[in-house]
């Protein structure tokens, strides 16, 4: 089943304990994002990769990394999570095929909610 | 700055029609998005419009109209599990999505 895959989908840590989340698509996908989303503002994009060890910042970085040593694989990392950083994390990913276009649906994960007390 | 408008909150009955309106200005267009997300799961693609028209897919429809900034999705004859909030996001001229707040719908029977 083509899927995109989150892991932890819940987690309640504490203020500056590193965490990592993963995110792993099995369909190929050049193009792969993260975005967390909060009541009210919508989705906000994190950082986003057009394809390996090929990487950029969103609206919304700081606080955040990201690698692309894999294609299926895109983990978000929190060095030193803070409270501002309760959310919920949503990965994604599209094709890029001959370009941007209709074609890129995106492909999201089933969410992760984090909590840092 | 660019901005995606949509309502934030829309009530309507089962079997009736709805229309979500969404009005965007953004630097440039590369078309407009729209993705169903129910209660905590993730969003799931519904339409995309590049070129000004209805788009019908079933029970759905979107329209867009790139001269006026605007949007409308459409649900003919719903259902209770159309319960869901409807994102609207467009693409801007980096490729890049900028996306509403969403708009809450709720159903009553």
């Amino acid at each position: 089943e083509a899927q995109v895959t989150q892991n932890p989908r819940y987690l309640i840590t504490v203020t500056g304990k590193k965490l990592t989340v993963t995110c792993s698509q099995n369909m190929n996908h050049e193009y792969m994002s993260w975005y967390r989303q909060d009541p009210g503002l919508g989705l906000r994009q994190i950082y986003y990769s057009m394809n390996v060890e090929v990487t950029d910042k969103g609206d919304v970085p700081e606080g955040y990394k990201v690698s692309r040593k894999e294609k299926r694989n895109f983990p978000l990392i929190l060095e030193s999570p803070s409270p501002n950083q309760t959310s919920l994390y949503f990965c994604a990913s599209s094709s890029l095929g001959q370009g941007f276009s209709g074609a890129n649906v995106l492909t999201f994960g089933a969410g992760s909610r984090l909590t840092v007390l | 700055g660019q901005n995606i408008d949509q309502p934030t909150e829309m009530t309507a009955t089962e079997g009736a029609i709805v229309q979500i309106n969404c009005t965007y200005q953004t630097s440039g267009f590369n078309g407009l998005f729209w993705y169903q997300q129910h209660a905590g799961e993730a969003p799931t693609f519904l339409s995309y419009n590049v070129l000004d028209g209805l788009e019908e897919k079933g029970r759905f429809s979107s329209f867009l109209s790139r001269s006026k900034g605007y949007s409308y999705l459409l649900l003919k004859e719903l259902q209770m599990k159309d319960s869901a909030s409807y994102l609207c996001a467009v693409m801007d001229s980096n490729y890049q999505l900028i996306w509403g707040a969403g708009t809450k719908l709720i159903i009553k029977p």
